[in-house]
């Protein structure tokens, strides 16, 4: 099992782009979140999503997009990259909170993201 | 207010050295977890421990023992015998109910540095 796949591990971007960081999971995780790591403040919610077609803003969700049109998938969209979203970003999948070993969160590697 | 806590933001010990690692909650509900993850240099984040609110048994496992204690609302990290491999930055999680989603908040981390 590949487990969660983040995708780029790095990238430089202008201010003012856009991308998108992809992120699939492979244990049919039905929960997917999306994190950003900033140096001392620990990780903070991005976005999440209970299930295909279902998603909700997390703490700091300001500057992003996401989707989630398969159990697989769960990209993350930057629009209109600003230094602020300068990050560690890290994908995450669980099962649901009703299950055994439920709520473990399967960490990917994680993108670093340079907005200059 | 943070709803988790982790008073020590560095720590820094000589190999064998006994450390424990403080993590302070906030919550209203009755029902929430408890987690501990390990960031190693390498960036990946690693599940280490999960705790119910309804189990406040001590765990140890190895080298590692975990205190939940309700009473004072915290959930402390004890590496026995410290070695240069635990050195890494180590977050403490909370998962409480969301409209019965339960999506973790961290803690800001605490970094370990273990010298030989």
């Amino acid at each position: 099992n590949a487990g969660v796949t983040q995708t780029p591990k790095f990238r430089i971007l202008k201010i003012g782009q856009s991308m998108t960081l992809q992120c699939t999971q492979d244990m049919n995780h039905n929960y997917m979140y999306w994190y950003r790591q900033d140096p001392g403040m620990g990780l903070k919610l991005i976005y999440y999503s209970v299930g295909a077609g279902i998603t909700d803003k997390g703490e700091v969700p300001n500057g992003y997009n996401v989707s989630r049109s398969t159990t697989e998938d769960f990209p993350l969209r930057l629009e209109l990259a600003a230094p602020s979203q300068t990050s560690v970003y890290f994908c995450a999948s669980s099962y649901s909170w009703s299950l055994s070993g439920a709520n473990v969160l399967t960490f990917g590697a994680g993108s670093r993201l340079t907005v200059l | 207010a943070q709803k988790v806590t982790q008073a020590q933001t560095e720590i820094s010990v000589v190999e064998k050295e006994d450390v424990t690692l403080d993590c302070v909650y906030e919550t209203r509900d009755t029902t929430y977890y408890l987690f501990w993850y390990k960031q190693p240099p390498s960036g990946e984040l690693v599940f280490l421990i999960r705790r119910n609110s309804f189990d406040e048994q001590n765990e140890i496992s190895g080298r590692y023992s975990w205190n939940f204690q309700k009473s004072t609302s915290s959930f402390n990290f004890t590496i026995t015998a410290s070695q240069v491999v635990d050195s890494a930055v180590y977050f403490c999680a909370l998962s409480e109910a969301q409209g019965g989603s339960y999506i973790p908040t961290f803690g800001r981390g605490t970094s370990l540095i273990v010298h030989p």
